[in-house]
């Protein structure tokens, strides 16, 4: 069965500093593979998406994340974090069904230190 | 930018009581979806919807659970007889046509609380 695994439930790294989300998926072909932000009380904003092409795709807010086969990863990373960054990050894979589902990872947490 | 909008944004009912969670998907959509999400868990899918039928649920969507588009723009989840369980923040979704990478907007959901 397709899953998603965010091996990581909560990450605090310093203001400033660089982040690596990790994302590993199960699936047998080549999906589509998306990352998703929630803040506070907020819906799921999309930041960026991977479904062919160059492997390292770039999103909003300054992130972007590298899909490698090899790995069966799509890791999240941005090279300076911002205090505005702090929320919940789900990797989630598509393609999976006919109809499109979007299967979703646990999540990881980020905060971040002043 | 065209968003998708769901109302309300949080709804408190008595277990055993109907409720419906709307959702305004946007306007050239055409694939609608509903999520639901239980505090601290993740993202789990419950239906899709496309061309005016369900084409696909998971085995959370019993036959507690419908959804209908009533006219061109709404687009409902019923839940009959809520449980205690069902108390969740709950996410509807729509893709657009001849996009084929599964994009889909979300959204910012509902919370739902059964007491």
């Amino acid at each position: 069965a397709q899953s998603v695994t965010q091996p990581d439930i909560h990450i605090t790294v310093s203001e400033g500093a660089s982040l690596e989300l990790r994302c590993n998926y199960s699936y047998g072909a080549t999906p589509y593979l998306f990352w998703y932000v929630q803040s506070p009380g907020q819906g799921l904003q999309l930041l960026l998406k991977y479904f062919s092409g160059d492997t390292l795709v770039q999103g909003i807010k300054g992130f972007e994340a590298e899909f490698k086969r090899s790995q069966s990863s799509f890791n999240l990373r941005k090279p300076s974090v911002h205090w505005s960054d702090a929320a919940e990050y789900f990797c989630a894979v598509g393609g999976v069904s006919s109809a499109s589902k979007i299967i979703f990872g646990s999540g990881t947490r980020l905060s971040i230190r002043p | 930018e065209p968003e998708v909008t769901q109302t309300p944004s949080h709804q408190v009912t008595q277990m055993g009581q109907e409720v419906i969670l709307r959702c305004v998907p946007i306007s050239n959509h055409l694939y609608f979806y509903w999520y639901r999400q239980i505090l601290g868990q993740k993202v789990e899918f419950l239906v899709s919807f496309y061309n005016n039928e369900i084409s696909e649920k998971s085995e959370i969507f019993d036959d507690q659970f419908s959804v209908e588009r009533p006219d061109g723009s709404n687009f409902t989840l019923k839940i009959r007889s809520t449980k205690l369980e069902d108390s969740a923040m709950y996410f509807c979704a729509s893709r657009p046509p001849r996009d084929s990478t599964d994009t889909q907007y979300f959204g910012p959901g509902t919370r739902l609380t059964v007491l």
